[in-house]
């Protein structure tokens, strides 16, 4: 069963960075990209980019191009997402998300390309002074 | 970058009625498959996929949910609106991945 864990909610201050990391289990961690999916108080979803955690490669959203940064660490297969240059706008849930050829409790490498099935519990970020 | 436009942005409905919800994207995301999903979003929980290639049924997703459309121009239908069904739902193009994927605005749904 593929499970995503997040760290835990941070507060800080305007102008300052947060990173989060996003542990799955349940699949072999180079066979999926990971997302990040920003949620803020009355505001819709928000996708800010994705790592391929094989080579590394990643795409951002223009929206947060220039202060994200994904990382997937492949010796603790753990992905992380860092924002920098934080305002009160910045205040959101952040969550991981990934998708792949997944059932019966196995999950496959594909050609197809799968949405966001998966989904951590998500991160708390206040930005506050 | 593709943008998906969602209407309408809220409805209410009584139990029992059909609700629907269209999604259309600035341009096609048909790549071999309809790449298109759709999510549903209650308050303090993760988002959770319903429907994706446009038609295809999430496992353990009742099948009054249901997914229409090619191209640019979809449709989510709940045939007969259940009390948990209230909630914000989501478009998303996850079209010529790896590109910078996105959702529509999101469509609230209200139980009258």
């Amino acid at each position: 069963e593929v499970h995503l864990e997040q760290s835990r909610a941070e507060v800080k201050r305007p102008g300052a960075a947060v990173k989060i990391s996003c542990k799955p289990s349940g699949y072999t961690f180079t066979d999926f990209h990971m997302h990040w999916v920003q949620q803020a108080p009355g505001q819709g979803l928000e996708w800010m980019g994705l790592i391929d955690p094989d080579d590394g490669e990643t795409i951002y959203a223009d929206r947060f191009q220039g202060r994200v940064t994904i990382t997937a660490d492949t010796s603790t297969e753990t992905v992380y997402m860092e924002l920098s240059s934080l305002t009160s706008e910045d205040t959101a849930i952040y969550f991981c998300a990934t998708g792949g050829d997944c059932t019966g409790g196995s999950c496959f490498r594909s050609h197809d390309v799968y949405p966001l099935r998966f989904w951590g519990q998500g991160t708390p970020v206040a930005v506050s002074s | 970058d593709i943008v998906m436009t969602q209407s309408p942005d809220s409805l209410a409905l009584s139990l029992g009625e059909r609700a629907t919800i269209n999604c259309k994207s600035s341009q096609s995301v048909f790549s071999n498959k309809n790449l298109l999903a759709w999510y549903q979003v209650k308050p303090g929980q993760p988002p959770k996929l319903l429907i994706y290639w446009a038609s295809t049924r999430e496992s353990g997703v009742p099948d009054r949910f249901s997914g229409s459309g090619s191209g640019t121009d979809f449709t989510l239908t709940i045939s007969s609106l259940q009390a948990e069904d209230a909630a914000v739902y989501y478009c998303q193009q996850f079209y010529d991945s790896p590109s910078p994927w996105t959702f529509g605005q999101g469509t609230k749904v209200e139980i009258k």
